[in-house]
């Protein structure tokens, strides 16, 4: 079973920031937290990954709480090329990667 | 670089028959994976290689079901024999070292099996 809780489905104006939430209380010190999105009819995509500090590239910043026991993917922008399946994942110590239901956001212009 | 690339994109057979689909890793990946999805099971991993090497193959539903890697460029998964419930999208990804690291995923090809 995937180690994260998101909600199933969000919706999000275009334009405006669309903030993703995931928790993940079950986290161990060495383990990271990934995103990856997958838009419809294609693979998925990588996004972000972190540990302890916040990070930040050109897709989206990724915002993790000082007890690691959840996070939020921030898209600053959304535009309609956002509409995706949205996986938050924290990799197991058996190194295999299980993407859960994850979220699905709806940019609506 | 072209990224993962996956042959063929879309696949329809009928059941009882043999079904490979094939994928290029990035060059200079090591470790590349086989992902499985439908919509009732969602994104399962199959099977993952380092160094041309399997060391996960738990995902693999039966022993129908088999993949390899004969070099560092090239893998396949075939099923044989192949079976309506195997109708799904087959996802390959690969990664610079582990699984631990970004994993860079190809096109998909569309199973349909009638």
């Amino acid at each position: 079973d995937a180690k994260t809780t998101q909600p199933t489905s969000m919706d999000c104006a275009e334009g405006r920031a669309a903030n993703l939430p995931c928790n993940h209380s079950t986290i161990s010190g060495n383990e990271y937290v990934y995103w990856y999105r997958q838009i419809h009819s294609q693979g998925p995509q990588y996004i972000i990954h972190g540990l302890k500090n916040n990070e930040t590239n050109e897709m989206a910043s990724l915002i993790i709480t000082e007890d690691r026991k959840s996070s939020t993917l921030i898209l600053p922008h959304a535009t309609l090329r956002d509409t995706a399946v949205y996986y938050c994942i924290v990799l197991n110590r058996d190194d295999k990667i299980i993407f859960g239901k994850g979220t699905r956001l709806h940019i609506l212009p | 670089d072209a990224g993962v690339i996956q042959s063929p994109r879309h696949e329809v057979t009928e059941m009882g028959q043999e079904v490979t689909l094939r994928c290029k890793p990035i060059s200079g990946h090591n470790s590349l994976f086989w992902y499985r999805q439908t919509m009732m099971r969602g994104l399962e991993l199959l099977i993952y290689f380092n160094n041309n090497v399997p060391i996960d193959d738990s995902g693999m539903p039966e022993d129908r079901f088999s993949a390899k890697m004969p070099n560092a460029s090239f893998s396949t998964l075939k099923i044989q024999p192949s079976e309506p419930r195997d109708s799904a999208v087959y996802f390959c990804a690969s990664s610079f070292r582990t699984s631990q690291e970004t994993q860079y995923f190809g096109p998909g090809t569309r199973l349909l099996v009638l």
